[in-house]
Order: C-alpha cells, then sequence, then structure tokens
C-alpha cells in the first residue's frame, strides 16, 4: 500500500516562507492533499493537486509535485502567526475497498513573530 | 464542519466501560471513516464503510465496533476490550473529488 512521509517539524520566523516536504510511494495516486489541523480540530483541507500537474498557486500557498521522484512539497509565502499549525499531505489510492487517502505523520509549523 | 457533526466534544470514560462516538453527515455521501489521533502523532484508521450496511476495519480495529444502519450515521464504540482510548478521535466523509471532509472530533479521556 501507500506510504507517505513527512519532517517532524519546522519552524519560520514571521514573514519568511515556509516549505513542507512530504514524500510518497504509489505513483499510481491521482491526486495528493495538503491538510492543515489547528490545535484540538479536525482537519481542514487547504489545497490539492492532480497528479498530471507540476504546480498549483492558490494565494499564499504554491503546491509543487515531482511526479518522477514522488515528492510533493507546500509552499507558504509570507508566513503569519495565524499558520501555525500541523500539515497533513495525503495521496489518494484506489483499491479493492475503493478509493482510499493515506495521510503522512504531519508536520508540525511553528511561526515566531 | 461543511455538513459533517461529531459529538460530543470531549467525552470521560470510566475503566471498563463502552462508550460511543457520534457522527453524523447531512451531504449524502456514501463514504464515512473513522480515525484516532494520539498526541505529536499522525491519523490511524480505525474502520471505514463505502456503503450502507457495509464496513471494513482499518489499521487498529481492536477495540473498536461501528455499525452503519443509515446513511447519515456511522458511530464508533471504544469497548472495555481497548486497553488504551485516550485518544482524539475524527470522523471524516469521501467528497467528491475523493479529499475527506472531517468532523472537528472528540476527546475521550480515560479516567
Amino acid at each position: 500500500g501507500e506510504d507517505v512521509e513527512q519532517s517532524l517539524f519546522l519552524s519560520v520566523r514571521e514573514g519568511d516562507s515556509s516549505v513542507i516536504n512530504c514524500t510518497y510511494t504509489d505513483s499510481s495516486s491521482t491526486y495528493l492533499y495538503w491538510y492543515k489541523q489547528e490545535p484540538g480540530a479536525g482537519l481542514q483541507l487547504l489545497t490539492y493537486i492532480f497528479s498530471n500537474m507540476d504546480m498549483k498557486q492558490d494565494q499564499r500557498l504554491t503546491v509543487l509535485l515531482n511526479k518522477k521522484d514522488k515528492h510533493l512539497s507546500l509552499r507558504i509565502a509570507d508566513t503569519q502567526t495565524g499558520d501555525s499549525a500541523i500539515y497533513f499531505c495525503a495521496g489518494l489510492s484506489n483499491n479493492n475497498a475503493g478509493n482510499m487517502l493515506t495521510f503522512g505523520g504531519g508536520t508540525r509549523l511553528m511561526v515566531k513573530p | 464542519d461543511g455538513g459533517i457533526t461529531q459529538s460530543p466534544k470531549y467525552l470521560f470514560r470510566k475503566e471498563g466501560q463502552n462508550v460511543t462516538l457520534s457522527c453524523e453527515q447531512n451531504l449524502n455521501h456514501d463514504a464515512m471513516y473513522w480515525y484516532r489521533q494520539d498526541p505529536g502523532q499522525g491519523l490511524r484508521l480505525i474502520y471505514y464503510s463505502q456503503i450502507v450496511n457495509d464496513f471494513q476495519k482499518g489499521d487498529i480495529a481492536e477495540g473498536y465496533s461501528v455499525s452503519r444502519e443509515k446513511k447519515e450515521s456511522f458511530p464508533l464504540t471504544v469497548t472495555s476490550a481497548q486497553k488504551n482510548p485516550t485518544a482524539f478521535y475524527l470522523c471524516a466523509i469521501s467528497d467528491t473529488f475523493g479529499g475527506y471532509t472531517f468532523g472537528s472530533g472528540t476527546r475521550l479521556t480515560v479516567v
């Protein structure tokens, strides 16, 4: 099955750019997603990218996908203290059970004022 | 929460007691999922259901049970067989483009 890996922790200063990285193993993943989780809350979908795209930009968020290396990244421009959260990447695969998301372990982003 | 509601937000369980966590959705989606999250950890899949009256075990189903008698409801029971139930429990539905929409979670604590 799919395996998704992320680094555990990232610390940046307010106003800098943040880059959160993710690697995955299933080359047949059709969509890849980024979710944000604030303390004590559920996961909120930030953005997603279709597997035939290399890049997607949505306001301060830029997603880059390198299918050859199975590497996904999320860049947050002008990072704010409100961006402090845990960020999860996830890949969508289809198996006998239908479509399933496999999540990485999450990257905790800390933004220092 | 985009039409998916988890309750209660906080739940306390005594040793040896079964408790049931509620997950309801009004988005008419077929697939529903339960995840467990421990502090500083990622998500682990407990059970999922792709259609009414059918459900499948996830990676950590032992000590848990579910039912799917109605499309809009997928309750999770944490049984006394689950020896370490203290965790944050998240319910999700699969939306139209394959991603998941999550509820706001239930924090279960053993007292």
